[in-house]
């Protein structure tokens, strides 16, 4: 099957800075990825839609000034976490499209502190 | 994108074959069914889908009623490592569209 990576596995950070996630399809193209993010015990939820070459797509309640994606090439998408605090501590999971089935990266876990 | 029913919990033997069901009463015609597992801390993983014919791979077989309004995932040999949970999802066809993810089914493989 189809190959997504992410980077970092895992980031702690303080309160008030940024932090950058960047996922990658590694044997194939995608203009299309997908960002989610689960908390402990509970099921993922779609933050945001990258499109490559044109603006994310946001789901409702996420807030798109506060999570950054940018699609800068067909096979890398990355969702910047700005001024982060305690309570966006969570997992982030990206996904990629390949043919008819998507395919997940290893997830990165964000710590803030 | 229809809903979809599964139980959030279920135990089976090592060994043994594990039958998960899940309901999809009202999923559409150009919607397939979709399985992916989640092992602890991990990324979800692809298993196997379908859209009306019985589907099996080298993971699991995957069983659609003709009505499509349910089907059942089985995996023919449970080991301690499929214990994840398993979300069944459906969806229109083209992969580019989103995956909405419900609660699983959390499996508990025991020996």
């Amino acid at each position: 099957g189809a190959v997504v990576s992410q980077h970092p596995s895992r980031v702690i950070c303080k309160s008030g800075t940024s932090v950058k996630i960047e996922c990658r399809s590694l044997d194939f193209q995608a203009t299309t990825m997908f960002w989610y993010r689960q908390f402990p015990k509970q099921s993922l939820m779609l933050m945001a839609t990258s499109n490559e070459g044109s603006k994310a797509t946001y789901e409702q309640g996420v807030e798109k000034d506060k999570f950054l994606i940018n699609h800068a090439s067909l096979t890398l998408s990355t969702l910047t976490v700005t001024s982060a605090h305690p309570e966006d501590s969570s997992f982030y999971i990206c996904s990629a499209p390949n043919w008819e089935t998507q395919y997940f990266g290893p997830g990165t876990r964000l710590l803030v502190l | 994108d229809a809903k979809t029913t599964q139980p959030p919990s279920m135990d089976c033997a090592e060994g043994r074959a594990a039958n998960l069901p899940c309901n999809h009463s009202t999923i559409s015609g150009n919607e397939y069914v979709y399985w992916y597992r989640q092992i602890h801390s991990q990324g979800p993983q692809y298993i196997i889908h379908g859209l009306k014919n019985n589907e099996t791979n080298e993971m699991a077989s995957l069983i659609i009623t003709e009505d499509r309004k349910s089907s059942t995932l089985i995996l023919p040999h449970a080991t301690l490592r499929d214990t994840a949970v398993y979300y069944c999802i459906v969806r229109p066809e083209a992969a580019g569209n989103k995956l909405t993810f419900g609660g699983g089914t959390r499996v508990l493989v025991k020996p």
